[in-house]
């Protein structure tokens, strides 16, 4: 699996736009790269996807650099139900396993 | 619908006994997974299905563990015998094949289980 990198932990204050970055240089032409994250004693919940154009959704947005090594997840407003655990993976086209990393642990702060 | 549901949500033994997880996944989804995550090793795939089959199963740990898929609809993952250092919360999965960008997956709530 192609791996992903992203910072431990991160800070917002609260109706402030965040920035979550994931390094994933060695990412495959097939390769899409997904967020997911996962809030405290829950399951983890799919946020975003995209193989190499920007995406947008009702949560947040998603950034792919032009060589695609590296994507930036963007919450516009941080609330404090954003703070969560955000996992950046790589899942390839017909291929289900995936890899989830330590993910970034994003405090928001009121 | 209802999305994944797992069963029990909250799981006590003691060492030695058997142990018995439940998932049903989102009707009409032909992948599920198995997870285990720890704060040591975090999220890690235990096993997964497609079409009821077996498609990976080299993230279960020993012989300890195993898993089935009767029908579409429901799977268990067993631990027997079970020993403390499988207390971790485990959590089922389950995704739609659709195309070929990697398919969400949809996570249940977990089964926190507690081997004493």
């Amino acid at each position: 699996d192609a791996k992903t990198t992203q910072p431990n932990s991160m800070e917002s204050n609260e109706e402030e736009p965040v920035h979550l970055p994931c390094n994933h240089s060695t990412i495959s032409g097939t390769d899409y790269i997904h967020w997911y994250r996962q809030l405290p004693s829950q399951g983890p919940e799919y946020v975003i996807h995209g193989l190499t154009s920007n995406v947008n959704n009702r949560m947040a947005s998603l950034a792919i650099a032009e060589d695609r090594k590296s994507s930036t997840l963007i919450l516009h407003r941080a609330t404090l139900r954003d703070a969560a655990v955000y996992y950046c993976i790589l899942s390839s086209g017909g291929y289900q396993k995936v890899t989830f990393g330590t993910g970034t642990k994003l405090q928001v702060i009121p | 619908d209802a999305g994944v549901i797992q069963s029990p949500r909250h799981e006590v033994t003691e060492m030695g006994q058997e142990v018995t997880l439940r998932c049903k996944p989102i009707s009409g989804h032909d992948y599920l997974f198995w997870y285990r995550q720890t704060m040591m090793r975090g999220l890690e795939l235990l096993i997964y299905f497609n079409n009821n089959v077996p498609i990976d199963d080299s993230g279960m740990p020993e012989d300890r563990f195993s898993a089935k898929m009767p029908n579409a609809s429901f799977s268990t993952l067993k631990i027997q015998p079970s020993e403390p250092r499988d207390s971790a919360v485990y959590f089922c999965a389950s995704s739609q094949t659709g195309g070929n960008y990697g398919e969400t997956q949809y996570f249940g709530p977990g089964t926190r289980l507690l081997v004493l």
